[in-house]
């Protein structure tokens, strides 16, 4: 079975700076790896996603990710934070894809808290 | 259109009621979801749709019933709910991208 493991459950963070949001992957198999955004009462959206290839990730938004396979870790970054970046955060697992439907298991989110 | 349009936005509803929640796509979309997210967890899959046929029930009570009438709708039949089953209700669709979802906003449902 794959799963994903979200270390920090919470993040804060002051406006400008640099933030990273750790997330651990476990799988037997080839992954597909995700990162995805819930603001404040709305659904939730892709930022980025590997797949193959390389192993730094360009998302939405500025925020990259580094798949690590030795460490098995998909870690998510950005520079320099902005207020509008408080969300929640959910790294995600696709254990299953038909071709075009895909089972997604999520992690348990991290809450970015940026402030001034 | 990338949109994932959900309704109601907002359902309260006793235990002894029916309704439905309803998802519409117009991408092309060929796989349709429900998820159920309670307050601060992640969603939780219910059922996947794939070319208007069910191909996922994650165990999910009958007292959920979902419906996919045709390739850009997809309803959630609602009857004798428990107040446990109060959480926000997800749709999203996918096409041939692994895990690239695109969710609706949800409707938030508040059983009495």
């Amino acid at each position: 079975a794959q799963s994903v493991t979200q270390l920090d459950s919470q993040v804060p963070v002051f406006e400008e700076a640099p933030v990273e949001l750790r997330c651990n992957y476990s799988s037997s198999v080839s992954v597909y790896l995700f990162w995805y955004v819930q603001y404040p009462n709305q659904g939730l959206q892709l930022l980025l996603k590997y797949l193959s290839g390389s192993t730094l990730v360009k998302g939405i938004n500025g925020f990259e990710a580094e798949f690590n396979k030795s460490q098995t870790s998909f870690h998510l970054r950005k520079p320099s934070v902005h207020i509008s970046d408080t969300a929640e955060y959910f790294c995600a697992v696709s254990s299953l894809y038909t071709g075009t439907a895909s089972k997604l298991t999520f992690g348990t989110g991290t809450r970015l808290q940026v402030t001034l | 259109d990338t949109e994932v349009t959900q309704t109601p936005k907002h359902l309260v509803m006793g235990m002894t009621n029916k309704k439905s929640l309803k998802c519409e796509q117009h991408m092309g979309h060929r796989a349709m979801y429900w998820y159920k997210q309670k307050a601060k967890k992640p969603p939780e899959l219910m059922f996947v749709y794939s070319y208007e046929k069910l191909s996922i029930n994650e165990s999910v009570p009958s007292r959920f019933s979902p419906e996919c009438p045709n390739s850009s709708l997809l309803n959630l039949h609602l009857h004798a709910l428990q107040p446990e089953d109060s959480a926000l209700y997800l749709c999203a669709s996918s096409n041939r991208v692994p895990g690239e979802l695109f969710f609706g906003e949800g409707s938030r449902l508040t059983v009495l």
